[in-house]
């Protein structure tokens, strides 16, 4: 079974602090994706990067960084600098590479950023 | 990247009528497309895949009766919520499996239906 754990449902922080987002998944498979997207106050759901279980490296796209440590079964998500508009609600999915298409959704975590 | 639309964004309908959502894939084809609900400050649901030119597949619980999938076209999916009752009340939101290779799902703003 594929699982993915957002253990922070919300945050709070003052724009310019530095924020992490938890992502821990458990799966069997060998080979799979992760996936984070970003859903603000209109409901869009935007996606934000993809890593496959191959690929370990760490990527940073402007403010967003991200950690994938297949050692401890973690996808974690760090925005520098928080602003007011990185306020939404960030999912963390997992996709198992022969389980058929669908995402699995962690529970999301809640981030505010306050001026 | 990959766009998604869907309408309509917002319905209300009264208790009893039909609602058909539509959900495209503007720049890309998608044989797969899927059906997620989402309640409150709550995640995403799967609701059912839909195939083009095949059945759509439906998650355990969802009433495949009440919940008519069409994906006629590699760019349209429909949902089609039958004689719609309060409960019924949630966020939907489609998403489409850019062919990519790559696994991405991209998804559409989403519907807010209302059923009074």
């Amino acid at each position: 079974a594929q699982k993915v754990t957002q253990a922070q449902t919300e945050i709070s922080v003052v724009e310019k602090e530095d924020v992490t987002l938890d992502c821990v998944y458990e799966t069997r498979d060998t080979t799979y994706y992760l996936f984070w997207y970003k859903q603000p106050p209109s409901g869009e759901l935007v996606f934000l990067i993809r890593r496959n279980s191959f690929d370990e490296q760490n990527e940073i796209s402007g403010r967003y960084s991200w950690n994938f440590q297949k050692s401890t079964s973690s996808f974690n998500f760090t925005i520098t600098a928080s602003q007011v508009v990185d306020s939404a609600v960030y999912f963390c999915a997992l996709k198992v590479a022969y389980s058929g298409y669908a995402l699995n959704f962690g529970k999301g975590t809640s981030l505010l950023v306050t001026p | 990247g990959a766009v998604v639309s869907q309408h309509p964004s917002r319905v209300i309908c009264k208790s009893g009528t039909s609602v058909k959502i539509e959900c495209r894939s503007l720049d890309f084809q998608a044989t797969t497309m899927f059906w997620y609900r989402q309640f409150p400050k709550k995640s995403l649901m799967l609701m059912a895949t839909s195939n083009e030119g095949s059945k759509a597949t439906y998650e355990q619980g969802v009433e495949k009766d009440k919940f008519l999938i069409n994906h006629a076209s590699l760019t349209l999916s429909t949902l089609t919520v039958t004689s719609a009752h309060p409960e019924d009340s949630s966020f939907y939101i489609c998403s489409a499996r850019d062919q990519d290779g790559q696994e991405t799902q991209y998804f559409g703003p989403g519907t807010r239906l209302l059923v009074l």
